[in-house]
Order: C-alpha cells, then structure tokens, then sequence
C-alpha cells in the first residue's frame, strides 16, 4: 500500500511554464516532507523540504505547499529550465523514524 | 567533503546466487539507509543502521540483510536471487541523531543488479 501518492506520472512544460506535481498522505504522523530530484544515472538529491507547521516554503524556484487539512502537500517550480528535467519525488516520514516513504515519482521534461 | 561511495555500481547475477553491496557514507555519518528502487513500486526503504544496529526496518523478505561496521562503512546482502531483485539499490547516509527527526538524507548514485 502506498504510504504517499504522487501524481502526474510524467509532465511536460515549455520552458518558463510553471509544473505542479501533488501529493498526498494518510498517515498523520508524518511530519516531515522532503522532495528529491533524480537524473538519470544518479541518486536522489534533497531539494526542498518542510514541516506541518508551515504553509509554504520557498527555495530559489522551488516552492512547497502544504494543506495540513486536506494532507496534501505540492512542489510549483517556477520559470522553469531545461536543466530542470529529472525525476521528482515526494516523500514523508515521522519524528524520530529514519525512513522515508516516497511517492511513485514524477518525470518532468522542460521543452526549450 | 566526499559523498556517499557505493560499489559496485553495476553486477550481473544469476537467480540463485548471492551479491553483497557497499556503501561508504559520508564522513562523520553514523546512520546509512538501504532502498530499492525499482520502476513499477519506486523507493521502497529496506533497513537503517546506526552504529551497527540495525535501528529500522522495511517490508522485505529475510532474504535481504545488512550490516554495519564500526567505521559506519555498511553492506547489504541478497541471498538466493529471485528475477524481482533486479533494481537500483541506494544507500543514503544521515547523522542520524536529529532530535526533531530532519531525516536528511544524502543518497549515493547506486548499485545496479540485474539478476538473469
């Protein structure tokens, strides 16, 4: 059963478009969510995160929303870049837990 | 200051056989996480260790264990290789002694088995 669902699968933007990629969790415990970014041949890399005691967070072009409420939580990069195709997870995990629980993942193609 | 290190980073195996997988983490690290990644179920967590004990631990057959060194080197073992073992296999690394529970963790690139 997958703890965290993320969608879309794949999206595909032309640059300077802003993608959304969503998620969404059950487990009210989880009180920490990252996104990593993925290129091919590598392993995923930290980009963002927070915590539920904040409704947004911004990062350079890398903004989190977070609904507490609705459990849902979204990544919006902005003027978006070629260089900005990857992979892109969401994931969740509780105090005091090491482990994540990531989404399914989200391929995103920047179009020049 | 290095990354986290894991080797090999590509092995051809046979079902039945055996692979162990290492993973240096990043200097001063003393947690290192195991996942599986695989196209159809995506990252899925295997164990942590922390100062050689395992601290946590995934959903997965016996089959699949690991250890830790004193020097918070850390390995992983498949036995009995199954077609469904075929994955990426990443180890990520993390201080570990968070007490609000960061989970930062660093990945290295992977160790991909292919099990014929």
């Amino acid at each position: 059963q997958q703890q965290v669902k993320q969608s879309p699968q794949s999206l595909i933007v032309q640059k300077g478009g802003i993608p959304i990629i969503n998620c969404a969790y059950e487990n009210t415990a989880f009180d920490y969510f990252p996104w990593y970014q993925q290129f091919p041949g590598k392993g995923p890399a930290l980009l963002i995160a927070i915590r539920p005691d904040v409704s947004e967070k911004k990062e350079g072009r890398f903004t989190i929303s977070f609904n507490k409420s609705a459990k849902q939580f979204s990544l919006h990069i902005m003027d978006s870049q070629p260089g900005d195709s990857a992979t892109y997870f969401c994931a969740a995990s509780a105090t005091g837990a090491n482990n994540l629980f990531f989404g399914t993942g989200t391929r995103l193609t920047v179009i020049p | 200051k290095a990354g986290v290190t894991q080797t090999p980073r590509y092995l051809i195996k046979t079902r039945g056989q055996q692979v162990t997988l290492s993973c240096s983490p990043i200097s001063g690290h003393r947690s290192v996480s195991w996942y599986q990644q695989t196209p159809g179920q995506g990252l899925q967590f295997l164990f942590e260790y922390f100062s050689e004990t395992q601290r946590n631990k995934g959903n997965f057959p016996g089959r699949f264990s690991g250890r830790q060194f004193s020097n918070s080197r850390s390995e992983m073992n498949v036995s009995t290789l199954e077609l469904g073992d075929s994955a990426l296999y990443l180890c990520a690394s993390s201080s570990g002694t968070s007490v609000s529970g960061a989970n930062v963790l660093t990945f290295g690139a992977g160790s991909r088995l292919t099990v014929l």
